[in-house]
């Protein structure tokens, strides 16, 4: 199941950074971009998410860039925190039914 | 706030052995998910329900079956449990058609290793 290629698998990003994890799918299918975020022990928990009619969407630290063409869509953390650290998925989504990502773990060090 | 129970935190089984794992959403959902979570290969759709009674194949079905008798609550059922079924186990749900986008609350999951 290729459908959905996360990139990379894991990111070690210093405090103050830009993480930045990327996502590529090949079913034009898809209508609903969102990212995940899963922290140990815990179910992943919805972070932000975007539709296609729009190129970036920015929630506070967290912007989603969008490229319909490309079929690819990126997170990008800005000043990055330790709390930040995580695993985070794409999960680019078609009637009801989302298609996750392999995951990545995601490091901020002080 | 949405809550997604799952029975179980930890469970071991044998081989062989029949495995049930219980999920129960509270907040009137219309849909249910379950998915199994292995290192490098992310999450994976074993079975989805979007109404009582009703249950659709995801991408991993075989070996599991589901119930889903009651709005709230989604079982997985593993009939004869195989050590390749060693894996943790999310439950999710998610509003359903009255949605205008679909927003999975997961729960907190159930480990399971089968001996």
């Amino acid at each position: 199941q290729q459908q959905v290629k996360q990139s990379p698998q894991s990111l070690i990003v210093q405090k103050g950074g830009i993480s930045i994890i990327n996502c590529a799918y090949e079913n034009t299918a898809f209508d609903y971009f969102p990212w995940y975020q899963q922290f140990p022990g815990k179910g992943p928990a919805l972070l932000i998410a975007i539709r296609p009619d729009v190129s970036e969407k920015k929630e506070g630290r967290f912007t989603i860039s969008f490229n319909k063409s490309a079929k690819q869509f990126s997170l990008h953390i800005m000043d990055s925190q330790p709390g930040d650290s995580a695993t985070y998925f794409c999960a680019p989504t078609r009637s009801r039914k989302l298609t996750f990502g392999t995951g990545t773990r995601l490091q901020v060090t002080l | 706030d949405v809550k997604v129970t799952q029975s179980s935190r930890y469970l071991v089984k044998r081989t062989g052995e029949k495995v049930f794992l219980e999920c129960v959403q509270d907040m009137d959902h219309e849909n249910m998910f379950w998915y199994r979570q292995d290192p490098g290969l992310g999450l994976r759709l074993i079975y989805f329900s979007y109404d009582v009674k009703m249950k659709e194949k995801g991408d991993i079905p075989e070996g599991y079956s589901v119930s889903r008798e009651k709005k709230e609550r989604f079982s997985l059922i593993l009939e004869s449990a195989s050590t390749n079924q060693t894996s943790m186990y999310l439950c999710a749900s998610s509003l359903g058609v009255r949605a205008t986008n679909e927003k999975l609350f997961f729960g907190s999951g159930t480990q399971l290793s089968v001996l």
